[in-house]
């Protein structure tokens, strides 16, 4: 078990651009979740896929971002026509719905995404 | 909606002195209340839950009693320690299943 993985750890960019965040989670966990967390804020709630089904989008997710599952296991989320107010760190968390403590959301280490 | 509140930081300490982070929820039905902590660095950490009223969460030294007739998780540690200075997060899980964190108080321990 080699817990939650993101990639880039940091990734730079300028206004306009695209840019995609990869996560692995923890291997056979079903639900994978994306949250978004700015300066002196707890994280906030983006989006989340059962297997390789979105379940639910916040209305923070605008039409410029897109998640995908393709199948089932890693996740993407990317940001098209970048701005600055999407400076942040993207955090994705996994959890099982096998076993107790289902509950627990287990966190990857984060994108942070700045925007020039 | 649902949503948490947390008192807000920094809250700077010497060690071994005691610690009081307040965290109050509004919630429909009876979510399930957590404690995350942020070191420095590092990604989001599990550091203890409790899933129903009267419920203790405890990990670490740290405690935090859901108390449903006051909407309350109270983190508590009797004797702090430098390596615990972090940001800690309460948090709560609704019918949703999805986190819903507070903003989050900056804990600094001095020596």
């Amino acid at each position: 078990d080699t817990g939650v993985s993101q990639n880039p750890r940091h990734k730079i960019t300028k206004r306009g651009q695209n840019v995609t965040f990869r996560c692995d989670p923890i291997s056979e966990h079903n639900r994978l979740y994306w949250y978004r967390q700015t300066l002196g804020q707890g994280p906030e709630f983006l989006t989340y896929f059962q297997n390789e089904a979105q379940l639910e989008k916040s209305r923070l997710l605008s039409d410029r971002f897109s998640a995908e599952r393709p199948k089932g296991s890693f996740s993407t989320l990317e940001i098209q026509r970048t701005e600055q107010g999407d400076s942040a760190m993207y955090l994705c968390a996994s959890r099982t719905l096998k076993t107790s403590p289902g509950w627990e959301q287990f966190f990857g280490p984060g994108t942070r995404l700045t925007v020039l | 909606g649902d949503s948490v509140t947390q008192m807000e930081g920094p809250v700077t300490l010497s060690e071994e002195a005691f610690l009081t982070i307040n965290c109050t929820y509004t919630a429909t039905g009876y979510p399930s209340l957590f404690w995350y902590v942020q070191y420095p660095g590092e990604g989001l950490q599990l550091l203890l839950k409790a899933t129903k009223a009267d419920d203790k969460g405890s990990n670490k030294g740290f405690e935090a009693t859901y108390r449903k007739e006051t909407t309350s998780f109270h983190l508590e540690k009797g004797s702090v320690q430098v390596s615990d200075s972090a940001v800690y997060f309460c948090a709560l899980i609704g019918n949703t299943g999805k986190l819903i964190f507070g903003q989050g108080t900056t804990l600094q321990v001095k020596p």
